[in-house]
């Protein structure tokens, strides 16, 4: 059964501490690794596509990593903008229609 | 906002009225998806859409219509409306280039009561 698995359900940080964010996935051949970020009353907004085991992405604070089993959200000296809901999915290669999506990590950035 | 526009934002009805939300894009689109969110569930697919007429169902398609008579309009009915329908809706489109991610709408707050 193809399933996302995200932890830690909620992160409190300082601004400036850094931390990662986890996802693990379980699905019959990967198409894609989607991360996702949402803020309260808001749809998802796109930040990274990751394809392969050993690709990394940037954008600005952010950096996304995958390996076979599991993909990294790090965040490099966090700011209070920062704070939202960041939501993990992945594409299995059978069927492109299909995402399957991780309950996310909300994240809290305080000044 | 990749030109998707939800209406309504917000609908409060009563258990057995049928309701329609409404998912409509700008940019021609092939592929439109309706899925729910819920605390804990994360985003489900209701039903997908690959082009004018052609729809499949997602795991979560039981109780839920959609039509699509034109490309830019993506209808997600709920026939009789049940109290475990009360969600956040929300719309989204995936591109056909050779990166396939999802864009998604502002969503819909539907509340059964």
């Amino acid at each position: 059964e193809d399933q996302v698995t995200q932890s830690p359900e909620a992160l409190r940080l300082q601004e400036g501490e850094s931390s990662s964010l986890n996802c693990s996935y379980t699905v019959s051949g990967l198409r894609g690794l989607f991360w996702y970020r949402q803020d309260p009353g808001k749809g998802p907004e796109f930040l990274f596509t990751l394809y392969s085991a050993g690709e990394e992405k940037e954008k600005e604070r952010l950096k996304a990593t995958l390996t076979k089993k599991e993909s990294f959200l790090h965040i490099t000296a966090p700011k209070p903008e920062d704070s939202a809901t960041y939501l993990c999915a992945v594409q299995p290669v059978y069927n492109f229609n299909k995402f399957y999506f991780g309950s996310g990590t909300k994240l809290n950035v305080k000044p | 906002d990749a030109g998707i526009t939800q209406s309504p934002r917000h609908k409060v009805t009563e258990t057995g009225t049928p309701v329609t939300l409404r998912c409509h894009q700008t940019e021609n689109h092939r592929y439109m998806y309706w899925y729910r969110q819920d605390p804990g569930h994360g985003l489900r697919l209701i039903h997908y859409s690959y082009g004018v007429k052609d729809t499949d169902k997602g795991e979560v398609s039981d109780g839920y219509s959609v039509s699509r008579s034109k490309t830019e309009d993506f209808l997600l009915t709920l026939e009789s409306a049940t109290s475990s329908q009360t969600s956040v809706y929300f719309c989204a489109i995936r591109t056909e280039t050779a990166n396939t991610e999802a864009f998604f709408g502002q969503g819909t707050r539907l509340t059964v009561v």
